[in-house]
C-alpha cells in the first residue's frame, strides 16, 4: 500500500485479556519499528526488526510484550494479560534503511484497557 | 543513553508570524541524526525535517528551517510564514547511527504548536 497501515485503529479491552496489533509495513521496507506514546512516558522505543533477522527484545517494557514478524513483512505486537498501565497509543513506522532518512509511520492503534 | 529536552510544552502564535521550536539533546556520540516529526490530531507522526550532524549546513524545507548548534547540542526548528494546518504536536528526535538504527528515536516529550487565525 502506499502507506503504513495499523489495525485495529481502536481497541477496548478487558483487563487480563490478550490483544494482537498489527502492522503492514510499505513495501520493500526492510526495517520496521513500534512504538508506544503514552501521556506520561512520552514515545517510547518497543523493538525494531530488520528484514528477517530475529530482533532485540530488550525494549519491551514486560514480557507481556512480544512482537514477530513474517517474511520480512507484516509484524504482530502481542501483549498478554493486559494492564491499565498498557492503555497507549501503538505506533509503526517503517524504512528503506534502518531509519537514516527518517521513518514512515502509522497512524497508530488506541489501546484501552478497563 | 541519549537525552531530548523540549523545555516548551506549548506554544500559540497568530497566522503568518515566524515561530521558533526548541529543542536540545545530549550524547556522546559524534555521528547521530536529528529530526523534527509533527503528529496532527490523526496521530500519525509526519517527518519535517531531518538533519545529519557531520553537515555543518541547516536543514531547509520550505517554510521549514533548523538552527543545528552542534556544540551547543542545540536544534531549533524555525517555521515561517505560519499556517493554521501547523497546528499540531512537534516532536523533536535523536538517532545514533553507531547502532545502525536498532536503538530507534530518542523522542522529546513534544510541544503543542497552536497557530491562530
Amino acid at each position: 500500500g502506499a502507506g503504513v497501515s495499523q489495525s485495529p485503529s481502536n481497541k477496548v479491552t478487558e483487563k487480563g485479556k490478550d490483544v494482537e496489533l498489527r502492522c503492514d509495513p510499505i513495501s520493500g521496507h526492510t526495517a520496521l519499528y513500534w512504538y508506544r506514546q503514552s501521556l506520561g512516558q512520552g514515545l517510547e522505543f518497543l523493538i525494531y526488526f530488520q528484514g528477517n533477522s530475529a530482533p532485540d527484545k530488550s525494549g519491551l517494557p514486560s514480557d507481556r510484550f512480544s512482537a514477530e514478524r513474517t517474511g520480512g513483512s507484516v509484524s504482530t505486537l502481542t501483549i498478554q494479560r493486559t494492564q491499565q498501565e498498557d492503555s497507549a497509543v501503538y505506533l509503526c513506522a517503517s524504512s528503506f534503511s534502518p531509519g537514516a532518512y527518517g521513518y514512515t509511520f502509522g497512524s497508530g492503534t488506541r489501546l484501552t484497557v478497563v | 543513553a541519549q537525552t531530548v529536552t523540549q523545555s516548551q510544552p506549548e506554544m500559540s502564535v497568530q497566522e503568518a508570524e515566524t515561530v521558533t521550536l526548541s529543542c536540545t539533546y545530549d550524547t556522546s556520540e559524534n555521528n547521530y541524526y536529528l529530526f523534527w516529526y509533527k503528529q496532527p490530531p490523526s496521530r500519525q507522526m509526519i517527518l519535517v525535517i531531518r538533519q545529519e550532524a557531520y553537515k555543518q549546513q541547516n536543514a531547509t524545507e520550505n517554510r521549514f528551517s533548523v538552527n543545528f548548534q552542534k556544540a551547543a547540542k542545540s536544534f531549533s526548528l524555525k517555521i515561517s510564514d505560519s499556517q493554521l494546518g501547523d497546528t499540531a504536536m512537534y516532536f523533536c528526535a535523536f538517532m545514533d547511527d553507531s547502532g545502525g538504527g536498532a536503538d530507534g528515536l530518542t523522542f522529546g516529550k513534544g510541544t503543542h504548536l497552536i497557530i491562530q487565525p
